[in-house]
């Protein structure tokens, strides 16, 4: 069946860097893109961007430009996330989210990562 | 970016009750590139709805969802306990994917 894994939480302090990983099982990987999806505790869902799993280009929506890396390791069927600098208002949960063949949706999520950027 | 207001914020319903949500784009969305995740407590989205009217893999009968141009909807025909949780409407017609900010179901 078809999964996303990703990694687990991480408490962190204004300033450091994270990296998320989220692992993709049974489906082959380069065939969708991956999306990545914020959260902020108690608020709704923000599209972030997403890789082009196949030629590893990545697209960051206006919000998400400078700090935030998307990046693949395809041999392990694994799109990573790091956020670079980070601030109280990164304090959020992060999802992976495979993007559907057509029509812009998102059939698989992962179990999304708790970040939480505290001094 | 196309903002999508979602209605009513909240809904208090009775199990067997027929509930639905509203999605109004700000502007004209093609209905292939509307759709409908539920996010329960504490758990990832899941895809419940995609293209305006198509329930995705495994999603029982009872939810449906309609609608063209701006105006979309969402129906559960009769609310079990299982379906609490936070409705969101998404669209993917025009660059950047947006969301909707959400209903959250309860149960009476």
């Amino acid at each position: 069946q078809i999964q996303l894994v990703q990694s687990g939480p991480e408490l962190k302090k204004p300033g450091e860097s994270v990296k998320i990983s989220c692992k993709a099982s049974g489906y082959t990987f380069t065939d969708y893109a991956m999306h990545w999806v914020k959260q902020a505790p108690g608020k709704g869902l923000k599209w972030m961007g997403w890789i082009n799993t196949y030629t590893g280009k990545p697209t960051y929506a206006d919000d998400f430009k400078g700090r935030f890396v998307f990046s693949l390791e395809a041999s392990a069927s694994t799109a990573n996330l790091q956020i670079s600098n980070l601030k109280n208002e990164d304090t959020a949960t992060y999802f992976c989210a495979r993007g559907g063949r057509q029509w812009y949706y998102f059939d698989y999520w992962g179990q999304g990562v708790m970040v939480t950027v505290s001094s | 970016a196309i903002v999508l207001n979602q209605s009513p914020s909240s809904i208090i319903a009775s199990q067997g009750e027929k509930v639905t949500i509203t999605c109004r784009a700000s502007s004209s969305i093609s209905s292939n590139y509307l759709h409908w995740y539920q996010q329960k407590p504490g758990a990832f989205p899941k895809l419940v709805i995609y293209s305006t009217s198509y329930r995705a893999s495994g999603v029982p009968s009872r939810f449906s969802g309609s609608g063209s141009g701006t105006s979309y909807s969402f129906t559960i025909s009769r609310v079990e306990a299982e379906d609490v949780a936070t409705y969101y409407c998404q669209q993917g017609s025009s660059n950047p994917p947006t969301f909707g900010a959400g209903t959250k179901l309860e149960l009476k």
